[in-house]
C-alpha cells in the first residue's frame, strides 16, 4: 500500500530563515515524488517533482531511498512561501497512476 | 490557453440525494482524475478517465461513478448521498497518461445535509 506522511501540520519560521518540511513515504517499489502548494484562495498546484531535479522558487527537495524521504527545504524562506504545501506519491508499476497525499503542512512564514 | 474549470463551486444536498459534478479539462488535456478532500486532510484519488475510460480507481464505493466525453470533460456522480461526502471535490486533468503534472481545477464544495 501508498502512503505518504507528513508529521507537522503547522510550521512556522522567520522570514530569511531556513524552511524544511518533512515528508516520508510508504511504499514497494520506485516510487515518483511530488510537492504540491495551495497558496490562498488558489488551486492546488504542483512546486516540484523528483525526477525533474529542479530548484523552483528556491525550493529543493532530494529523494532518500534508505530514508524513505522526500523533504522540502528552502534556504532563506521569504514571506509569500506561506501556503500549503502537499507532499504526494505515484507508483511507477503498470497503470497505477493515482497519486497519494499527505494531509499537508501549513507553512507560516512571519516577517 | 484555458485552465481546469469546475461547477458548481458550491452545492448543498440531501442525505440520500444524488449529486453530479461537472469538470472542463484543460485545453490539449485527455485525462482527468478526480479527488476528495475532506477537512484537514490531503486529497484522496477516486478515480481517473482516459479516452472515456476508466483508468484507475481508489478505496471508493459504486456509488461514485464517473464519465468522461469525446471532449474529455468530465463528470462525477455520487448516488445515496452520505453525510461523510461532505468534502472538496477536486479534478484534476493531465498529458498524457502518465505525466503527473496535474493541473487542477478550484473544486467544488459538497455539503451534504
Amino acid at each position: 500500500a501508498q502512503r505518504v506522511t507528513q508529521p507537522e501540520k503547522l510550521l512556522s519560521v522567520f522570514k530569511g530563515a531556513p524552511v524544511e518540511l518533512k515528508c516520508n513515504y510508504s511504499y514497494s517499489g520506485s516510487p515518483e515524488l511530488f510537492w504540491y502548494v495551495q497558496y490562498s484562495r488558489q488551486r492546488l498546484q504542483l512546486l516540484l517533482r523528483h525526477i525533474s531535479r529542479e530548484s523552483i522558487k528556491g525550493f529543493t527537495a532530494d529523494l532518500n531511498k534508505g530514508e524513505t524521504s522526500f523533504h522540502l527545504k528552502k534556504p532563506f524562506a521569504q514571506e509569500e512561501d506561506s501556503a500549503m504545501y502537499y507532499c504526494a506519491l505515484s507508483g511507477t508499476a503498470g497503470s497505477n497512476y493515482k497519486l497519494t497525499f499527505g494531509k499537508g503542512t501549513l507553512l507560516t512564514v512571519n516577517p | 490557453e484555458t485552465g481546469v474549470t469546475q461547477s458548481p463551486t458550491h452545492l448543498i444536498k440531501t442525505r440520500g440525494q444524488q449529486v453530479t459534478l461537472r469538470c472542463s479539462s484543460q485545453s490539449g488535456h485527455n485525462t482527468v482524475s478526480w479527488y476528495q478532500q475532506a477537512l484537514g486532510q490531503g486529497p484522496q484519488f477516486i478515480f481517473q478517465y482516459y479516452r472515456e475510460e476508466e483508468n484507475g480507481r481508489g478505496n471508493f464505493p459504486p456509488r461514485f461513478s464517473g464519465l468522461q466525453f469525446p471532449n474529455y470533460s468530465s463528470e462525477l456522480n455520487v448516488n445515496a448521498l452520505e453525510l461523510d461526502d461532505s468534502a472538496l471535490y477536486l479534478c484534476a486533468s493531465s498529458f498524457p497518461v502518465g505525466d503527473y503534472g496535474y493541473t487542477f481545477g478550484s473544486g467544488t464544495r459538497l455539503t451534504v445535509v
